[in-house]
């Protein structure tokens, strides 16, 4: 069974600052990979998601995250943090043939200070 | 386009009593899945249905139940509620019994046990 860890349990970043948040997947072959946005209060909204072919993938408001095979990876960045962002993240893995279930990181807080 | 909808957005209920919480998919989306959230963790997944059947499920316990109707909304039903079922729960609606183009999640039911 695929497995997601995010070892950040918070990060605080000040605003403008870069971002880099950290999730590693267990799985045999190669995923599907997401990243997906919670404001408090609120359901999850895709950031973006990995299927295949180009390893850097573009999300919405900024956001892009890279999949590293060798080190299963799959890192969320974005190059200037903004106080809006200030959110729960959660990384997603989900097998790449069959039935779909997505299974979920158990999320990173991340604080912006002003 | 609508989103997916949720309902209720809270609930409050005895231990022992039964609950059943609603969703209305995105318009075009065929699959639904419900996951449930407890407090500071991610989503777990409780089962998929995708046209009407059960597609898949997670490891909860047959109390857990729901239905998909012709319309692609769906219930989730608990029976004999316990303290640990207090959590949100969210739907999430997607295209395709794959679901390999993301889900839309709703805002999701806030369910507290006492």
């Amino acid at each position: 069974a695929q497995s997601v860890t995010q070892p950040d349990i918070h990060i605080t970043v000040s605003e403008g600052a870069s971002l880099e948040l950290r999730c590693n997947y267990s799985y045999g072959a190669t995923p599907y990979l997401f990243w997906y946005v919670q404001s408090p209060g609120q359901g999850l909204q895709l950031l973006l998601k990995y299927f295949s072919g180009d390893t850097l993938v573009q999300g919405i408001k900024g956001f892009e995250a890279e999949f590293k095979r060798s080190q299963s990876s799959f890192n969320l960045r974005k190059p200037s943090v903004h106080w809006s962002d200030a959110a729960e993240y959660f990384c997603a893995v989900a097998r790449s043939g069959g039935s779909y279930i997505p299974t979920f990181g158990r999320g990173t807080s991340l604080i912006v200070h002003p | 386009e609508t989103g997916v909808t949720q309902s209720p957005t809270h609930l409050i209920k005895t231990r022992g009593q039964q609950v059943t919480l609603r969703c209305s998919s995105q318009s075009g989306h065929n699959t639904v899945s419900w996951y449930q959230q407890a407090l500071g963790q991610g989503p777990q997944f409780i089962f998929q249905y995708y046209r009407e059947e059960e597609n898949g499920r997670g490891n909860f316990p047959p109390r857990f139940s729901g239905l998909q109707f012709p319309n692609y909304s769906s219930e989730l039903n608990v029976n004999a509620l316990e303290l640990d079922d207090s959590a949100l729960y969210l739907c999430a609606s997607s295209l395709g019994g794959q679901g390999n183009y993301g889900y839309t999640f709703g805002s999701g039911t806030r369910l507290t046990v006492v």
